[in-house]
């Protein structure tokens, strides 16, 4: 089944304690982002990445860090996180750059909470 | 700056036709995306326009003007399960995707 995959679901820690949120496609995607949604301020974009080791800083970037070292799988690492990281994050990936076929295709969602 | 602006919140009744409006202001114009989000999961891809005119997908179409900034979703014959959030997209001249803050449409019997 073409799907996008995120680890975990949902996740509480403490302020400080660095934590990885993986994401895997196994459609062969080019393109790959991530982003978060928080109440009122809709989904805004925080990295992206066009290819295997390029990646881009979205609207949001500042406290995270991802790497694309293969195709299928872009994580998403917060350092240090601090409470105002606490969000909804979505993983995304598309076939390829421009037309219908950029659509993207959304992970389910991880819900993180720091403490 | 970029903004996209679209209703908050709409309701509708069971079998009627409702319309969500999108307005945009971006750098450049490289298409236009709707999608479909139910509470706690994640977005879904409803329909793409580039080019003016309207794109007829089933019971959903969706309208492009690039002139005026402005496209809408025309959603026909409601059911309850459309109950979700839509959520318009527009890709500028860079490669982002931005969002507005969607629209939280209510299905009523």
């Amino acid at each position: 089944e073409a799907q996008v995959t995120q680890n975990p679901r949902y996740l509480i820690t403490v302020t400080g304690k660095k934590l990885t949120v993986t994401c895997s496609q196994n459609m062969n995607h080019e393109y790959m982002s991530w982003y978060r949604q928080d109440p009122g301020l809709g989904l805004r974009q925080i990295y992206y990445s066009m290819n295997v080791e390029v990646t881009d800083k979205g609207d949001v970037p500042e406290g995270y860090k991802v790497s694309r070292k293969e195709k299928r799988n872009f994580p998403l690492i917060l350092e240090s996180p601090s409470p105002n990281q606490t969000s909804l994050y979505f993983c995304a990936s598309s076939p390829d750059r421009g037309g219908s076929t950029d659509t993207q295709y959304f992970g389910p969602g991880t819900r993180l909470t720091v403490l | 700056g970029q903004n996209i602006d679209q209703p908050t919140e709409m309701t509708a009744t069971e079998g009627a036709i409702v319309q969500i409006n999108c307005t945009y202001q971006t750098s450049g114009f490289n298409g236009l995306f709707w999608y479909q989000q139910h509470a706690g999961e994640a977005p879904t891809f409803l329909s793409y326009n580039v080019l003016d005119g309207l794109e007829e997908k089933g019971r959903f179409s969706s309208f492009l003007s690039r002139s005026k900034g402005y496209s809408y979703l025309l959603l026909k014959e409601l059911q309850m399960k459309d109950s979700a959030s839509y959520l318009c997209a527009v890709r500028g001249n860079t490669d982002k995707l931005i969002f507005g803050t969607g629209t939280r449409l209510q299905v009523f019997p």
